[in-house]
């Protein structure tokens, strides 16, 4: 069975601290892709970042960064220097070719930076 | 790439009425599309998808049903809702910022009273 874990489900910093959003998924897959959206208070969902199973190189673009480990099934998300306006509610997803490639989510973390 | 285009963006209904919410896209031929759900806060719970015209699965069952009557149309409907059938509705569709992400419509927000 395929399944995306958010084990946290709020975190609250003051603005300036760095946070982690963890993740971890199963799925008996060679291939699939992992993804984290964010959901502002608007409702709508933002792509944010997309990693293929065989790319395990860790990311960064401006304040975020990814670390995927395959051997821990795991795929976190940092943001350093947290802002208010990274408060939003952030997804991890798992998607395996199949059944329409459809997108398994995790339940959430709600993320509140306050100034 | 592709839009798309979620209708009505919010709406209120009486328990046991009718529903049907629009999803189109422009940008794109044959789009895989898929209807999700997000109820009570925050889960995303994938309610259909469609490969193509006519053709739908779904992944749980439930009081709604999904049709796509065309290429870049995709629909969902009751026909008694339900208290439970509240939620915040969206629409996906792969491409905008790669093959393989999904991009999301800005969603439907239903308040079954």
């Amino acid at each position: 069975a395929q399944k995306v874990t958010q084990a946290q489900t709020e975190i609250s910093v003051v603005e300036k601290e760095d946070v982690t959003l963890d993740c971890v998924y199963e799925t008996r897959d060679t291939t699939y892709y992992l993804f984290w959206y964010k959901q502002p208070p608007s409702g709508e969902l933002v792509f944010l970042i997309r990693r293929n199973s065989f790319d395990e190189q860790n990311e960064i673009s401006g304040r975020y960064s990814w670390n995927f480990q395959k051997s821990t099934s795991s795929f976190n998300f940092t943001i350093t220097a947290s802002q208010v306006v990274d408060s939003a509610v952030y997804f991890c997803a798992l998607r395996v070719w199949g059944q329409g490639g459809k997108l398994i989510f995790g339940q959430g973390t709600e993320l509140s930076v306050k100034p | 790439s592709q839009t798309i285009h979620q209708w009505p963006a919010t709406l209120v209904q009486p328990v046991g009425s009718p529903l049907s919410l629009e999803c189109t896209v422009e940008g794109t031929s044959n789009p895989n599309l898929y209807w999700y759900r997000q109820a009570a806060g925050r889960g995303l719970q994938l309610l259909f998808y469609s490969v193509g015209i006519g053709q739908i699965s779904s992944e749980v069952p439930q009081n709604l049903s999904a049709s796509r009557p065309q290429d870049r149309q995709f629909i969902l409907s009751s026909k008694k809702l339900l208290l439970s059938d509240s939620g915040f509705y969206l629409c996906a569709c792969p491409g905008g910022s790669g093959a393989n992400v999904l991009t999301f419509g800005a969603g439907s927000r239903l308040t079954v009273l």
